[in-house]
């Protein structure tokens, strides 16, 4: 049962650089997101997807892109990657259809932008 | 204005004791669910309780209760007989338009619990 797995679990850059973080869950859970932590702020969504190529904007999009190709993936990409986006990223999926729907996070990417 | 309000950046209790950890959130939608996290220091994020705003009776799981008092718009945590591995930071979350089938959460700022031996 290998659940929502992310990678890599650590990732040090440098501002400019272009930065991907992979995310993948094995429950055919309609529902993915990613969230960002900082302290102060709690978790903030900043996009999520509905279904393979359905996603839409969160609360923090900007210098972010996704893709839903497949179900079961949802990378997050930096694409020049800056020192305001240091931050720890989680992954999170849900099933659809239910009230009760309870979000499943992964274990998180700390990312730190030099 | 805030959704979601956890007004205790961090609390202590002894072991043993009960706790409750407040939960204010703000919505003017009447389909709402309620959550609670805990991520402990390993980092990860685990589901604990969750309400509905329709539901009658409020929400046990095991040592978790919710004391959800909806006119008051308050969702809070109750801890019984805490532990040495209830130590983590808390997380309170609000999904509105469950009617709609939304699915975005939204976090509060969380609350850090020491419990001391």
């Amino acid at each position: 049962d290998a659940g929502i797995t992310q990678s890599p679990r650590y990732k040090i850059t440098e501002t400019g650089r272009q930065v991907t973080l992979m995310c993948h869950q094995t429950w055919s859970h309609s529902y993915m997101f990613w969230y960002r932590q900082d302290l102060g702020h709690g978790l903030r969504l900043i996009y999520y997807s509905a279904a393979a190529d359905i996603t839409d904007k969160g609360e923090v999009p900007d210098g972010y892109v996704v893709s839903r190709s497949k179900t079961e993936n949802f990378p997050l990409t930096l694409e020049s990657a800056t020192r305001s986006q240091t931050s720890v990223y989680f992954c999170a999926s849900s099933a659809s259809g239910l009230a009760k729907n309870i979000q499943y996070f992964g274990a998180g990417t700390r990312l730190s932008v030099l | 204005a805030q959704k979601i309000t956890q007004t205790q950046p961090g609390m202590f209790v002894q072991e043993k004791e009960a706790v409750t950890l407040d939960c204010t959130y703000d919505t003017s939608d009447p389909s709402y669910g309620l959550f609670w996290y805990k991520q402990p220091s390993s980092g990860e994020m685990i589901f604990l309780i969750y309400q509905g705003s329709y539901d009658q009776q409020n929400a046990t799981e095991g040592r978790y209760s919710l004391n959800f008092q909806k006119a008051r718009k308050s969702a809070n945590l109750v801890i019984s007989a805490s532990q040495l591995g209830d130590s983590a930071m808390y997380f309170c979350a609000m999904r509105e338009g469950l009617n709609q089938g939304a699915q975005k959460l939204v976090f509060g700022q969380g609350t850090r619990l020491t419990i001391n031996p």
